[in-house]
């Protein structure tokens, strides 16, 4: 089955490093890639969407790239501050308008 | 914009009940998707709605119903509540556009409603 997998350890980072999460698919061969953040009790917020003949997306401090012979995207958050401490989803779109989601990786960035 | 707001925030019901959410989108959006969201599962989702009709199902029993009216506004309900089913409930709104594995069409999220079923 369609398996789209992140690391659900959480991740533990010093203000100003860069972050790097992981998201792996399998049996699966998707268009593109969306990443989203989501606060405790709030819903997902859109990031970025990567397309799968791009390697490399940027927005501000993000960065998300997507190796289609690894079938693996990752999201980079560059000189990270405390205020992106939050999950952040991996997913992309199934036959018709359904996203399936990763189960998310926790980040926290520790001033 | 105002974005999709969802009511209640917060639910209880008892197990054997039934439970109806709703959902608005943001305005001149379409299509409404719902999510279910538990530390177990993750996010799984239910369906999608697209000018009143269901669009997408997922792989949920069919307790778990939906409907779409002409405003674009969304209900769920859920019937005969099983303590598995607690869980936050999340709509999403987006413009509907491509159906595929190719759309890149942007979901946005309202703040869910969660529930507890005792």
């Amino acid at each position: 089955s369609q398996k789209i997998e992140q690391n659900s350890e959480a991740l533990n980072i010093q203000e100003g490093k860069t972050a790097t999460l992981t998201c792996n698919y399998t049996n699966y061969s998707p268009a593109y890639l969306q990443w989203y953040r989501q606060d405790p009790g709030r819903g997902p917020v859109f990031l970025l969407l990567i397309r799968e003949n791009e390697k490399e997306k940027r927005k501000e401090r993000l960065k998300v790239t997507f190796d289609t012979t690894l079938k693996q995207s990752l999201f980079h958050i560059t000189a990270s501050q405390p205020a992106d401490s939050a999950t952040y989803l991996c997913a992309y779109h199934n036959a018709g308008n359904m996203l399936t989601f990763g189960g998310g990786t926790r980040l926290m960035v520790k001033p | 914009k105002a974005g999709v707001t969802q009511t209640p925030r917060y639910l209880i019901k008892t197990r054997g009940q039934q439970v109806t959410l709703s959902c608005s989108p943001i305005s001149g959006h379409r299509s409404v998707s719902w999510y279910q969201q538990t530390p177990g599962q993750g996010l799984q989702f239910l369906f999608e709605y697209f000018s009143e009709t269901q669009r997408n199902k997922g792989n949920f029993p069919g307790r778990f119903s939906g409907r779409q009216f002409s405003n674009s506004r969304s209900e769920m309900n859920v019937s005969t509540l099983e303590l598995g089913d607690s869980a936050l409930y999340l709509c999403a709104s987006s413009k509907g556009q491509g159906t595929g594995g190719t759309s890149t069409d942007t979901q946005y999220f309202g703040p869910g409603t969660r529930l507890t079923v005792l």
